[in-house]
């Protein structure tokens, strides 16, 4: 068990729809980072929030939007579903931003877009 | 783009054999990280290595790096049933360290 909690595991959802993923970071760790794991596209980061403020910003579309709330939970909202969304998305946490730090992940949600 | 790509993308070995996959990746780095993912499951981190650092061991796990190749080995010595799972390496960008990029992975499979 990593310490960082994803909700829900599973969501299935139609075209269009819009969605948000949540993830509560390990105790400590301020850094919050997102990714999504297609079978073609591999790992792919997302976004990266450090204490509250976006810290850096990789292949996340438009559609897509996140925020580290004061508590240091954070959300991934998705919209405007398409079929290619469909993936699994991690969260990941680490005590600082920087990339000597450990990443700990979340178990991920499994988003199914029909 | 991907700044890490394993190879291969998958191996199989026997139980008790060496497992070695390769990372090779494209700008400069600070460090590099191997990651462990079983099926469907988060990622877990094995070891990091700094970019001053040619060799680092941990358990049966030796990376191995290459700064003017760009690129770094992991090997798994006397593989087990349990080391079955994807393999990623993951680099940053020397000049902006917040950023991580993995590679697609390279799935290892061992056979009893």
């Amino acid at each position: 068990d990593s310490g960082v909690t994803q909700t829900p595991k599973h969501l299935i959802t139609a075209t269009g729809q819009r969605v948000t993923l949540r993830c509560s970071p390990r105790s400590g760790d301020l850094s919050v980072y997102w990714y999504q794991q297609s079978l073609d596209q591999g790992l792919q980061f997302l976004i990266q929030y450090y204490n509250g403020e976006e810290r850096a910003k990789g292949n996340i579309l438009e559609r897509f939007s996140a925020q580290q709330f004061p508590d240091l939970h954070s959300e991934l909202n998705l919209s405007s579903l398409e079929l290619g969304d469909s993936a699994l998305y991690f969260c990941a946490s680490s005590a600082r931003p920087g990339s000597t730090d450990t990443q700990y992940f979340g178990p991920g949600t499994r988003l199914t877009v029909l | 783009s991907q700044q890490g790509e394993e190879d291969p993308q998958a191996l199989s070995i026997q139980e008790g054999e060496n497992a070695t996959m390769n990372c090779s990746y494209k700008t400069s780095i600070n460090n590099l990280q191997w990651y462990r993912q079983n099926s469907g499951r988060g990622l877990v981190h094995l070891i990091l290595i700094r970019s001053n650092e040619r060799e680092k061991h941990s358990g049966r796990l030796r990376v191995t790096l290459d700064t003017s190749k760009k690129s770094s080995s992991l090997l798994i010595t006397a593989s087990r049933a349990a080391d079955t799972a994807s393999y990623f390496c993951a680099t940053d960008d020397r000049y902006r360290d917040d950023k991580i990029i993995f590679g697609k992975g390279t799935r290892l499979h061992i056979l009893p």
